[in-house]
C-alpha cells in the first residue's frame, strides 16, 4: 500500500531558529500534499495545501513566510519553520493524495513532534 | 462537504465487537464516508470507506443505513491495541482536496 514517510518524528528546537520537516511518499508520485498540525487534545487543523511545481495555498490564519512550504517533486515535500517560538509547539503531520484521481483515501505520515524551548 | 457527529467518546472490553457510529443526516449523492484513527502521538490510519454498500476489510466492517444518513464501524474483535480517537469523514473524493477532521471518537478498549 501507499507509505509516506515523514522525518524526523520528533525534534526539540531553541527559539529563534528554524527546523525542516520532511514529507516523502515512498511508492507513489503525490502532486499534492498536505500539511496539518494538532495541538494537545484537539482534532488536525489543516494548515496549507502543497503542489508539486508551484506556490503552497495556506489556510486563513496561517503565516506562510513562517511556515515555508516546498514541494519541488512528485514524492517530497517540506515544512519550514522559520523562527521558532514556544507557540509553535505542535504536532505536525503531513499527507499524500495518491495520483490516480480514485476515491481511495489518503495516506498520513506519522507526525513530527516539535517542541521549541 | 457534509458535517458528521460522533459521540465523543466510548469504551468496549476487550475481545468484544466496537460499534462507532457516525450521523451524516445532510450527506449528499456522490459523498462518501470514510474512517481514520489515530492512536496517541502517531498520524491518522486509514480503516475503510464506502459510497452505500456495506463495505469489509481485514480491519473493519462499514455498515452505511439505506438512506445513508448513518453509519457505524465495526471492529469485530477490538484488542487493546485498538484504543484510539476514531475520525468519521464524509467526503467528495476530489483529487487535491484534503480531509477535513473532526473531534472524532475516543474509544478506549479495555482489558
Amino acid at each position: 500500500g501507499a507509505v509516506v514517510s515523514q522525518h524526523p518524528s520528533w525534534v526539540i528546537c531553541k527559539s529563534g531558529t528554524s527546523v525542516k520537516i520532511e514529507c516523502r511518499s515512498l511508492d507513489f508520485q503525490a502532486t499534492t500534499m498536505f500539511w496539518y498540525r494538532q495541538f494537545p487534545k484537539q482534532s488536525l487543523m489543516l494548515m496549507a495545501t502543497s503542489n508539486e511545481g508551484s506556490k503552497a495555498t495556506y489556510e486563513q490564519g496561517v503565516e506562510k513566510d513562517k511556515f515555508l512550504i516546498n514541494h519541488a517533486s512528485l514524492t517530497l515535500s517540506t515544512l519550514t519553520v522559520t523562527s521558532a517560538h514556544p507557540e509553535d509547539s505542535s504536532f505536525y503531520i503531513c499527507s499524500a493524495a495518491p495520483g490516480t484521481g480514485g476515491n481511495e483515501g489518503y495516506t498520513f505520515g506519522s507526525g513530527t513532534r516539535l517542541t521549541v524551548v | 462537504d457534509a458535517k458528521t457527529t460522533q459521540p465523543t467518546s466510548m469504551d468496549c472490553a476487550e475481545g468484544r465487537a466496537a460499534n462507532l457510529p457516525c450521523n451524516h443526516s445532510t450527506i449528499s449523492g456522490n459523498e462518501y464516508v470514510y474512517w481514520y484513527r489515530q492512536i496517541h502521538s502517531q498520524g491518522p490510519q486509514y480503516i475503510i470507506h464506502g459510497l452505500k454498500n456495506n463495505e469489509t476489510n481485514e480491519m473493519a466492517s462499514l455498515i452505511i443505513t439505506e438512506d445513508r444518513k448513518s453509519s457505524t464501524l465495526i471492529l469485530p474483535h477490538a484488542t487493546l491495541r485498538d484504543t484510539a480517537v476514531y475520525y468519521c469523514i464524509v467526503r467528495v473524493p476530489n483529487y487535491g482536496q484534503n480531509f477535513v477532521f473532526g473531534p472524532g471518537t475516543r474509544l478506549s478498549v479495555l482489558p
